[in-house]
């Protein structure tokens, strides 16, 4: 069946540096991606999706790369900041109902 | 937020007793959704509705009903609240391919 995961539960950066938070997911004719931040007592914040048509797409410091040989993608966030410190989820869509599945998240720290 | 509230934002209830939980949605979306959040679970959805009065089961069903009876309000209602229904619920709402979720409700339940 399809999931989606993450590489890591946990990631820890140091305040100014790159961050690269992975997701794996097995359906390839998953079509369509979204990233969600989370902060501590929060509910997921959108971040940034991206269609299969593209390989990479940019935001305002965060990037997510596409790789459908491998079926992954990653986001990537530059110079971190503290304010970046919050769990990261990568969503597919199942086109059922406008469901999604969700990965069960990599928590990012900023260590200043 | 995204125009979506959630109450009560915290609640404490014995076992046995009945729960609802309430989302409302300023932004006239047609699909809502309720999730449960669970250490080591991620977010799994409950029941999730696309349109008024048009509702289904999604993976965590068991113990769990819902009522949308306007656009803007989707109700969770827990009949009788176990242990096991501890929780953070999360209400959200679609309009297109993302979705945009509430602030969360923490349930214990006692």
């Amino acid at each position: 069946g399809e999931s989606v995961g993450l590489h890591l539960p946990t990631l820890s950066v140091q305040e100014g540096d790159n961050s690269i938070i992975n997701c794996a997911y097995s359906n390839s004719a998953s079509d369509y991606f979204i990233w969600y931040k989370q902060e501590s007592g929060k509910g997921p914040q959108f971040i940034i999706d991206i269609r299969s048509n593209m390989d990479k797409r940019q935001g305002q410091r965060v990037t997510v790369l596409l790789n459908k040989t491998v079926k992954h993608l990653s986001l990537q966030i530059a110079a971190t900041q503290p304010g970046d410190s919050a769990v990261y989820f990568c969503a597919e869509p199942k086109f059922t109902g406008n469901q999604f599945y969700f990965g069960t998240g990599t928590s990012l720290t900023v260590i200043p | 937020d995204a125009g979506i509230t959630q109450s009560p934002r915290h609640k404490v209830t014995e076992t046995g007793t009945p729960v609802t939980l309430r989302c409302h949605q300023t932004e006239n979306h047609r699909y809502m959704y309720w999730y449960r959040q669970d250490p080591g679970h991620g977010l799994r959805l409950i029941h999730y509705s696309y349109g008024v009065k048009d509702t289904d089961k999604g993976e965590v069903s068991d113990g769990y009903s819902v009522s949308r009876s306007k656009t803007e309000d989707f109700l969770l209602t827990l009949e009788s609240a176990t242990s096991s229904q501890t929780s953070v619920y999360f209400c959200a709402i679609s309009g297109g391919n993302e979705q945009y979720f509430g602030p969360g409700t923490r349930l214990t339940v006692t």
